[in-house]
C-alpha cells in the first residue's frame, strides 16, 4: 500500500526546536516532489513547505522562512522538516503529502499527521 | 496570494439528499483546483483534481465543476460516511498553495 508515515512531533517550549520525519513506502519516492501541510487545532489546512525531487529546490510559507528547513534523503525514502525558534502559532498537526512534479497538481497521498505543541 | 473562499461554512443535510458546496478564488486559477475530504482525527483525502477529475477510488456520487474563479463540489446522494469537512485548494499560482477554510457537512 502506498503510504506516508510521519513521526517526531511532541511538546516543545517556545523558542525550541523539533525535527519531523516522514517515511514513504510502496512508491518511487525520488520521482515525486514532497510537501508539508499543517493544521492548527480547529482550523483549516495551511501549506508550509515544498521541495523538488532532489531537494535542490525549496519553497516556504513566508512566516516559516528561516526557522524551518525542508529536506529529503531519497536513499532512505524520507522527508524531513527541521523547525527552530518555535512559537505558539506553530502548534498544529503536521502532514506530509506527495506532490506532483513541478508542484503543479494536487497532493494525492497524505500521511496520518504528527502533532506539534508549542507551550511552556 | 490567491485567497480561496468556501461557502457555506456549515451545510446541514440529510442522508440521501444532494449537497452542493462552493469555492471561490480571488483571481482566475483555470481548472487548477482540488477538493479534499477530511474526517475528524484523520488526514485529508484527495477527492477531485483538475476541478472535475475524480481521484482513484472516489465514488461517482462526487463530482466537481467550474473554472476560473467559481467552483462547485456536488455529492449527489449523501451517504452516512460523507459527513465530513471539505476543503478546496488552488495549485495554479504558488507559492503559496492556498486552501479554503472548509465546509462542514453535517446531519
Amino acid at each position: 500500500e502506498v503510504q506516508l508515515v510521519e513521526s517526531g512531533g511532541g511538546l516543545v517550549q517556545p523558542g525550541g526546536s523539533l525535527r519531523l520525519s516522514c517515511v514513504a513506502s510502496e512508491f518511487t519516492f525520488s520521482d515525486y516532489w514532497m510537501t508539508w501541510v499543517r493544521q492548527a487545532p480547529g482550523k483549516g489546512l495551511e501549506w508550509v513547505a515544498t521541495l523538488n525531487q532532489d531537494g535542490s529546490g525549496t519553497f516556504y510559507l513566508d512566516s516559516v522562512k528561516g526557522p524551518f528547513t525542508i529536506s529529503r534523503d531519497n536513499a532512505k525514502n524520507s522527508l524531513y522538516l527541521q523547525m527552530h525558534s518555535l512559537r505558539a502559532e506553530d502548534t498544529a498537526v503536521y502532514y506530509c503529502a506527495r506532490t506532483p512534479r513541478y508542484g503543479v497538481g494536487a497532493f494525492d497521498i497524505w500521511g496520518q499527521g504528527t502533532m506539534v505543541t508549542v507551550s511552556s | 496570494e490567491i485567497v480561496m473562499t468556501q461557502s457555506p461554512a456549515t451545510l446541514s443535510v440529510s442522508p440521501g439528499e444532494r449537497a452542493t458546496l462552493s469555492c471561490r478564488a480571488s483571481q482566475s486559477i483555470g481548472t487548477n483546483l482540488a477538493w479534499y475530504q477530511q474526517k475528524p482525527g484523520r488526514a485529508p483525502r484527495l477527492l477531485i483534481y483538475g476541478a472535475s477529475t475524480r481521484a482513484t477510488g472516489v465514488p461517482v456520487r462526487f463530482s466537481g465543476s467550474g473554472s476560473g474563479t467559481e467552483f462547485t463540489l456536488t455529492i449527489s446522494s449523501l451517504q452516512s460516511e460523507d459527513f465530513a469537512v471539505y476543503s478546496c485548494q488552488q495549485y495554479n499560482n504558488w507559492p503559496p498553495y492556498t486552501f479554503g477554510q472548509g465546509t462542514k457537512l453535517a446531519i
